[in-house]
């Protein structure tokens, strides 16, 4: 089956810096990648998701990159606000199936004042 | 636009106690529902899908069961709950199409002490 990892687990900035959390996957055949965002205590909530026909798409200050050739795939969020701050989880999905979405462990962002 | 329900929030029960935590989505026909686990701290673990009523496959097994009386219910259960039980718990809905974007409930902060 799929494999995700996701790096780094925890990650601090600086607001107004910028954020980078990179995700790697196991199968090739894996075609549809989105991002959750999950504050504490609260529901995860899709922020950005891709598909393996296009290599980056941006939404405001978030951006999704992929490197299918390396099976590798990345968030970025720009000019960092203390509301970012949240747990960021990556997924993979062969066949662009729900039933078929495989989470990485999460990151923890935390952006300081 | 589509919602889903999930209830209650919160949930204390004692080891060797039932569970019954309820779904339902508004909005939408015949969607595809889901029940996640996540542990403290941790991922996010697939624990049952239906695809329609009556229809339940489990990823993992376990001591809970899934059932879908109507459409667009979706209900997780226990017989008697364990410690390892503890959790949130988070229903889940998506529709069949291309990159089959997957949306959560609130969740439910189960604690089995």
């Amino acid at each position: 089956g799929e494999n995700v990892e996701q790096h780094p687990s925890t990650l601090s900035v600086q607001e107004g810096d910028s954020a980078v959390i990179k995700c790697t996957y196991s199968d090739s055949a894996s075609n549809y990648f989105p991002w959750y965002k999950q504050e504490l205590g609260k529901r995860p909530q899709l922020i950005i998701d891709i598909r393996s026909n296009v290599g980056e798409k941006k939404d405001q200050r978030i951006a999704v990159t992929l490197n299918k050739t390396a099976k590798h795939f990345s968030l970025h969020i720009t000019e960092t606000q203390p509301e970012d701050s949240a747990v960021y989880f990556c997924a993979a999905s062969i066949g662009g199936s729900a039933r078929q979405l495989t989470f990485g462990s999460g990151t923890q962002l935390t952006v300081l004042p | 636009s589509q919602t889903i329900h999930q209830w209650p929030a919160t949930l204390v029960q004692p080891v060797g106690s039932p569970l019954s935590l309820e779904c339902t989505v508004e909005g939408t026909s015949n969607p595809n529902l889901y029940w996640y686990r996540q542990a403290a701290g941790r991922g996010l673990q697939l624990l049952f899908y239906s695809v329609g009523i009556g229809q339940i496959s489990s990823e993992v097994p376990q001591n809970l069961s899934a059932s879908r009386p109507q459409d667009r219910q979706f209900i997780l259960s226990s017989k008697k709950l364990l410690l390892s039980d503890s959790g949130f718990y988070l229903c889940a809905w998506s529709v069949w199409g291309i990159d089959e974007k997957l949306f959560f409930g609130s969740g439910t902060q189960l604690s089995v002490l």
